[in-house]
């Protein structure tokens, strides 16, 4: 079955840094790819998603690449604030499919 | 209004009974699903409904029966509680057809096994 491997698990920036997280995954099937962010005490928030007919996606400060050749994605937030300090997974479906994979996340802080 | 949510919030209990955990989403989507996440944050789908027809049964042991009377409803049930099934557990939804739909997740549900 789909695996989704994350890193770092822990990731520590300066305000006004950037922030990369990567993701790879296992089954070349997979075409769907969201990336969900997790406030401490809530539950996961979509932020960003792609799909794999596209290489890469922009939504303001936050953007997403794809790799399908690597089966590797990456999140990469720019000019980073004290509050997306939060936990991130990325994660890989197959369209069609009720099962979202998700990775072990990471533990974003970002300091002021 | 709170799109999707579940009680209770927290949940302390014994090992051994019997508890059940309560989520509703006024969405109007077609598609629910339960998640746990242990204590290392690992997120593991455990079950996904479509239509209150079981589509995705994660190799949950049977202990755990969900159940959705309705569109909007899907309980979880969880029999012969054991210290390994303490973790949050969340509800989400989502529209249309498989997994390639963003999902609405709900607070969660903080369950504690004693």
């Amino acid at each position: 079955g789909e695996n989704v491997e994350q890193h770092p698990s822990t990731l520590s920036v300066q305000e006004g840094d950037s922030a990369v997280i990567k993701c790879t995954y296992s089954d070349s099937a997979s075409n769907y790819f969201p990336w969900y962010k997790q406030e401490l005490g809530k539950g996961p928030q979509l932020i960003i998603d792609i799909r794999s007919n596209v290489g890469e996606k922009k939504d303001q400060r936050i953007a997403v690449t794809l790799n399908k050749t690597a089966k590797h994605f990456s999140l990469h937030i720019t000019e980073t604030q004290p509050e997306d300090s939060a936990v991130y997974f990325c994660a890989a479906s197959i369209d069609s499919s009720y099962k979202l994979i998700f990775g072990s996340g990471t533990r974003l802080l970002v300091r002021p | 209004d709170t799109a999707v949510s579940q009680t209770p919030k927290y949940l302390v209990t014994q090992m051994g009974n019997d508890k059940s955990i309560k989520c509703e989403q006024n969405l109007g989507h077609d598609t629910m699903y339960w998640y746990k996440q242990d204590s290392k944050k690992f997120l593991k789908i455990m079950f996904s409904y479509n239509n209150k027809e079981l589509i995705i049964n994660e190799t949950v042991p049977n202990r755990f029966s969900p159940k959705s009377p309705d569109k909007a409803h899907l309980n979880l049930h969880i029999n012969s509680l054991e210290l390994g099934d303490s973790a949050v557990y969340f509800c989400a939804s989502s529209s249309g057809q498989g997994s390639s739909y963003e999902q609405y997740f709900g607070p969660g549900t903080r369950l504690t096994v004693t």
